[in-house]
């Protein structure tokens, strides 16, 4: 069974503490990773995508990262800002021409000023 | 670019009525659009996929009689709840296919309270 898991649940850091999201998954075929960043009350907004194993990407204080298990969403010395859900998504070669998205739990980042 | 608009952002109402939820793709065409359910503090949970013209295709448990998606345009998918029941109180979001670019933008979502 396709499974998309993310920890931790819940993270709590000062503001400036660095730290790591992790997104693992077990699927018969990725079709790509997404990282999406949702406030209380709001849709998800979009953050990375990441295709295959060893690709990086970064934009401002996060960089994600992607192995063939697992994928790292690293926040550099986070703000009060940086506090949101985030939450990792994969599309799957069996999604076929549907093309949808199967989304982990998320982690509820809090950063304490 | 790439923006959908969902509304209404909250709706209250009374139970055994029917609500309606709008997203409008503003600024391309949106052959699929996809709707999620997400209870507080849990991740999105698709519940069906619905592309223009023709059928929804929904998920195992998904009530399809109780769930009414249309997706009559390119621009304009809903998604109606119908006779609501305390139980179907949640967030519903939709979300649209882009080519290219993201991949995928999703709507600010709806609250949905059933009283």
């Amino acid at each position: 069974e396709d499974q998309v898991t993310q920890s931790p649940e819940a993270l709590r850091l000062q503001e400036g503490e660095s730290s790591s999201l992790n997104c693992s998954y077990t699927v018969s075929g990725l079709r790509g990773l997404f990282w999406y960043r949702q406030d209380p009350g709001k849709g998800p907004e979009f953050l990375f995508t990441l295709y295959s194993a060893g690709e990086e990407k970064e934009k401002e204080r996060l960089k994600a990262t992607l192995t063939k298990k697992e994928s790292f969403l690293h926040i550099t010395a986070p703000k009060p800002e940086d506090s949101a859900t985030y939450l990792c998504a994969v599309r799957l070669i069996s999604s076929g021409s549907a093309r949808q998205l199967t989304f982990g739990s998320g982690t509820q980042l809090t950063v304490l000023p | 670019g790439a923006v959908v608009s969902q509304h209404p952002s909250r709706v209250i109402c009374k139970s055994g009525t029917s609500v309606k939820i709008e997203c409008r793709s503003l600024d391309f065409q949106a052959t699929t659009m996809f709707w999620y359910r997400q209870f507080p503090k849990k991740s999105l949970m698709l519940m069906a996929t619905s592309n223009e013209g023709s059928k929804a295709t929904y998920e195992q448990g998904v009530e399809k009689d109780k769930f009414l998606i249309n997706h009559a345009s390119l621009t304009l998918s809903t998604l109606t709840v119908t006779s609501a029941h305390p139980e179907d109180s949640s967030f519903y979001i939709c979300s649209a296919r882009i080519t290219g670019g993201n991949g995928y933008t999703f709507g600010s979502g709806t609250r949905l309270t059933v009283v």
